[in-house]
C-alpha cells in the first residue's frame, strides 16, 4: 500500500489522558498536513509541515496540541489533557509541490469519553 | 460568512437522474477549487479539481466554475446508488500549498 498511513484508525480514550497519532505520508512527498473533522462539519486545517519545518498552524491548534515532523518523513500528532470537545476524525495528508492536490489517509477516529 | 458555503441537504434524485450540487466561496483570491467525495466514517477522495472558468467533464462528473460570481459545482450524471456520499467543497488560495478550506459538505442520496 503506496497511500498514507495512519495509525491508529481509532483511538478511545478518558478525559483527561494524553494520545499520540502517528501519519506516514507517501515516500516521495516532503509536504504534510494535519486537518481534523468533526461531524457534520468539513475538515479543518490544523498544520504543515515542509520536510521536518512547520511552517503553519492554526488558531485551532490550541498549547495542549503539539505536532512534529522530526525526520521530515512521518508526523505525530499528540493532544495533553484530552477534552470531550477533541473528539473527532483527524485526518493527514500529504503532497509534493508538483501535485495538484495533496492524498488524504484514512483517518484516526478520536472518542473522548 | 462562511468562506466555503454548501447547503447540506439532503439532495435527494431518482437514480439515473442528474445531481447538482452547488457552492458558493467567499475570497475573491481563491485560485483552485475542489469537489471530494466522502462516505460515512471515511476520508475524503478527490473526484474532481478546476482551476479556470468554465466546465470541466471526467466520466460522469461535470465541474463548473464561476470566478465572477463566486460559484461552483458539481454535476454528476446517470446518478448511482453508489453515489450516495457527502461531497464537500473546498478552495484553495494562491500560497504556493495546498492548505484548504472545506465547506460543511451536501449529502446526495441516490434513490434506487
Amino acid at each position: 500500500d503506496t497511500g498514507v498511513s495512519q495509525n491508529p484508525r481509532h483511538k478511545i480514550t478518558k478525559r483527561g489522558q494524553n494520545v499520540t497519532f502517528r501519519c506516514d505520508p507517501i515516500s516521495e512527498h516532503n509536504r504534510l498536513y494535519w486537518y481534523r473533522q468533526t461531524l457534520g462539519q468539513g475538515p479543518e486545517f490544523l498544520t504543515y509541515f515542509q520536510n521536518e519545518a512547520q511552517l503553519e498552524k492554526s488558531r485551532l491548534l490550541s498549547d495542549r496540541f503539539s505536532a512534529e515532523r522530526p525526520k521530515g518523513s512521518f508526523s505525530t500528532l499528540e493532544i495533553q489533557r484530552t477534552e470531550q470537545g477533541d473528539s473527532a476524525m483527524y485526518l493527514c495528508a500529504s503532497d509534493r509541490v508538483t501535485d495538484t492536490e495533496a492524498f488524504f489517509g484514512q483517518g484516526t477516529r478520536l472518542t473522548v469519553v | 460568512q462562511k468562506e466555503v458555503e454548501q447547503n447540506s441537504g439532503p439532495l435527494s434524485v431518482p437514480e439515473g437522474a442528474i445531481a447538482s450540487l452547488n457552492c458558493t466561496y467567499s475570497d475573491r483570491g481563491s485560485q483552485s477549487f475542489f469537489w471530494y467525495r466522502q462516505y460515512s466514517g471515511k476520508s475524503p477522495e478527490l473526484i474532481m479539481f478546476i482551476y479556470s472558468n468554465g466546465d470541466k467533464e471526467d466520466g460522469r462528473f461535470t465541474a463548473q466554475l464561476n470566478k465572477a460570481s463566486q460559484y461552483v459545482s458539481l454535476l454528476i450524471r446517470d446518478s448511482q446508488p453508489s453515489d450516495s456520499a457527502t461531497y464537500l467543497c473546498a478552495v484553495n488560495r494562491p500560497g504556493g500549498y495546498q492548505k484548504v478550506t472545506f465547506g460543511t459538505g451536501t449529502k446526495l442520496q441516490v434513490i434506487p
